[in-house]
């Protein structure tokens, strides 16, 4: 069975310090990645996801996730962080050729001025 | 602007007294799905429907029940509300069951507080 660890339930950084959130999963079969973003009483909407080929990709606000098959981890960076980055980042996993997509139990990011 | 809309944003139900939370769709959507969230933790899918086909979790309580009567609306039943049903109710949608590469489209939810 598929299961997904979010590695830091909060994480504060100061404005325009680079930041890390950390996912990692588990799957005995081939994995779609997915990392949602949830701002402020607005709904989970797709950050970025991976699917095949480049392991590096990348959201249109400058963060980026690379996968990580060895360690199976799927971590999310941004090299500069804004105050409006503020919000809960999910990592998700679902099988290839499954319907069914894992939800991690979240991270808040707190950018401070 | 096409959206996953949720009412209320906030119920207040007694121990025991069926509620009903409500989702609608502007996307034209195939999937809609119910997931329940509980305070730290992951979203947890309760079901589903593609199209008209109800797909049950296996650990979902069968105190809880979906309509979707059609395209555009999905509902939540809880019959029986318990204390530990309280928690953030998400509905949300995709366009197709497309072997997991589907990306899913979410309301703000429904907070569910029973007393």
């Amino acid at each position: 069975a598929q299961s997904v660890t979010q590695l830091d339930s909060q994480v504060p950084v100061f404005e325009e310090a680079p930041v890390e959130l950390r996912c990692n999963y588990s799957s005995s079969v081939s994995v779609y990645l997915f990392w949602y973003v949830q701002y402020p009483n607005q709904g989970l909407q797709l950050l970025l996801k991976y699917l095949s080929g480049s392991t590096l990709v990348e959201s249109i606000n400058g963060f980026e996730a690379e996968f990580n098959k060895s360690q199976t981890s799927f971590h999310l960076r941004k090299p500069s962080v804004h105050i409006s980055d503020t919000a809960e980042y999910f990592c998700a996993v679902s099988e290839a050729g499954g319907f069914k997509t894992i939800f991690g139990a979240g991270t808040r990011l707190f950018v401070k001025a | 602007d096409a959206m996953v809309i949720q009412n209320p944003r906030y119920q207040v139900t007694q121990f025991g007294k069926p509620v009903t939370l409500s989702c609608s769709q502007t996307l034209n959507h195939n999937v809609m799905y119910w997931y329940q969230q509980k305070s730290s933790q992951a979203p947890k899918l309760l079901f589903h429907y593609y199209d008209k086909d109800f797909n049950n979790e296996a650990d979902t309580p069968d105190n809880f029940q979906s309509r979707r009567p059609n395209t555009s609306f999905c509902f939540l039943d809880i019959r029986s509300p318990g204390l530990g049903d309280a928690a953030m109710y998400l509905c949300a949608t995709s366009r197709d069951l497309l072997a997991g590469e589907e990306t899913q489209y979410f309301g703000p939810g429904t907070r569910l507080l029973v007393l």
